[in-house]
């Protein structure tokens, strides 16, 4: 597709449950990137991806949170365990490379952890 | 301290004033500036980018950057009530890739 796709688009699921959110970014992007963004607050910065390779993954928030791009196109966004706390929209972006350029965002994955 | 900072607003203009948006950063070896702008339920789309001390502009847009006090700006002319959004600053991290973004400043253009 043109654009970054993601799916779902809404998840309903329970305390405790595990759950995977995926992203298909714009072909050739090589820089991907998993914000997550609660209401009334900026994306907040989780992971990011230069190929297959987490660059930098200094914004998970614990080790319930794994990100994983093995074939540097599309990834998986999984938690572990899901808490009230982790209900946002969870959102990817990509870009060609570097720190320059636009990044591309998808239209994000509501969670909601009951 | 925070990385990126912004005033939360919600900042109100009336139909056709300009309004000014404002972000300062901490990290002092950034290199790349953005502004996105967030229509309520909706995903966040570039507006600017800067790169370069002094002043970009692109239609009614004009992006401000002063590397000097860390702080990053920008001016919409002439405002309309389709520009009521909320608008991030977000930047590029010296080291790596990293793009953080600012807790975004509501902007209501009232007509």
């Amino acid at each position: 597709g043109a654009g970054v796709s993601q799916t779902p688009s809404n998840k309903v699921t329970e305390k405790g449950k595990y759950v995977e959110l995926r992203c298909d970014p714009i072909s050739g992007h090589t820089a991907l990137y998993w914000y997550r963004q609660s209401l009334g607050q900026g994306p907040e910065f989780l992971i990011y991806f230069q190929g297959t390779g987490a660059a930098d993954d200094s914004g998970l928030p614990n080790d319930r949170f794994f990100a994983v791009r093995p074939e540097g196109s599309v990834s998986t966004l999984k938690i572990q365990r899901t808490e009230r706390g982790d209900s946002a929209v969870y959102l990817c972006a990509s870009r060609t490379s570097g720190n320059t350029g636009e990044l591309f965002f998808g239209e994000g994955s509501r969670l909601t952890v009951l | 301290q925070k990385e990126v900072e912004q005033n939360s607003g919600p900042l109100s203009v009336p139909e056709g004033a300009i309004a000014s948006l404002n972000c300062t950063y901490s990290d002092r070896g950034s290199q790349s500036f953005f502004w996105y702008r967030q229509y309520s339920g909706k995903s966040p789309e570039l507006i600017m980018f800067i790169y370069s001390n002094g002043d970009k502009e692109d239609g009614r847009f004009t992006a401000q950057l002063n590397k000097a006090s860390q702080y990053v700006s920008l001016l919409i002319r002439d405002s309309q009530p389709s520009d009521s959004a909320t608008y991030l600053c977000a930047v590029n991290m010296e080291y790596g890739n990293k793009l953080v973004f600012g807790a975004g400043t509501i902007l209501r253009v009232k007509s």
